[in-house]
């Protein structure tokens, strides 16, 4: 069966310092990789989403970064957070091939700047 | 282009009473739609999809939608209400066009009172 993993868990940092999320999946190949973030009280923003190594797709302008130098391994980056990067932070996979794609969602990180 | 509305921001029931919580779509073709769950501080977890086969959706933990394409409508509903499924729930479509992305309802929040 699959799998999702992200870590950390829960991240307080100051405003400037980097980021460093990962987000592993087990269990398939070739994957579609997607990153999130929830703000408090508000939806699902899609951030990132990778077909494939090294193919990353941003969604919306800001401060991070996604790289996928692994088929599973998806991680998102910023050089110098800003208070406004604060928020729940999700990963989810999908396969590459079907009509109907459903996601798979990982725990999630809570990531406070301060 | 696809989108959804999810009609309640906040919807209360009882205990043991049925519950419904609604969701508009919009979308030029035959949409994939979807019906997610989050418990606090938790990822994201599929309850149901539509995937054209049938009209009425059978998800997981009593949750049913029934697809409704003369009302543009895919409204989630339960028989009876348990403690347990006090959440947040969000109508979910899938965008046409590559890396099979998704596009989120604001959220219901669900309460359930004994």
């Amino acid at each position: 069966s699959q799998t999702i993993h992200q870590w950390p868990a829960t991240l307080v940092q100051p405003v400037g310092s980097p980021l460093s999320l990962e987000c592993t999946v087990e269990g398939t190949s070739n994957p579609n990789l997607y990153w999130y973030r929830q703000a408090a009280g508000r939806g699902l923003q899609l951030l990132f989403y990778s077909i494939g190594i090294g193919q990353i797709s941003s969604e919306v302008p800001q401060n991070l970064s996604a790289s996928r130098p692994q088929d599973r391994q998806f991680i998102l980056s910023s050089k110098k957070l800003l208070l406004s990067d604060s928020g729940f932070y999700l990963c989810a996979w999908s396969r590459a091939v079907s009509s109907y794609n459903e996601q798979f969602f990982g725990p999630g990180t809570r990531l406070t700047v301060l | 282009a696809q989108s959804v509305t999810q009609l309640d921001s906040h919807v209360s029931v009882s205990e043991g009473t049925p519950v419904l919580l609604r969701c508009n779509y919009s979308s030029s073709y035959s949409p994939s739609l979807f019906w997610y769950v989050q418990h606090p501080n938790k990822g994201l977890q599929l309850l149901l999809k539509y995937t054209s086969a049938a009209t009425l959706v059978k998800g997981i933990n009593g949750f049913e939608a029934e697809f409704k394409k003369s009302e543009t409508s895919f409204h989630l509903t339960k028989p009876s209400a348990h403690m347990s499924d006090a959440a947040e729930y969000f109508c979910v479509v899938r965008l046409t066009g590559g890396g099979n992305k998704l596009t989120f309802g604001t959220g219901t929040q669900l309460k359930v009172e004994l």
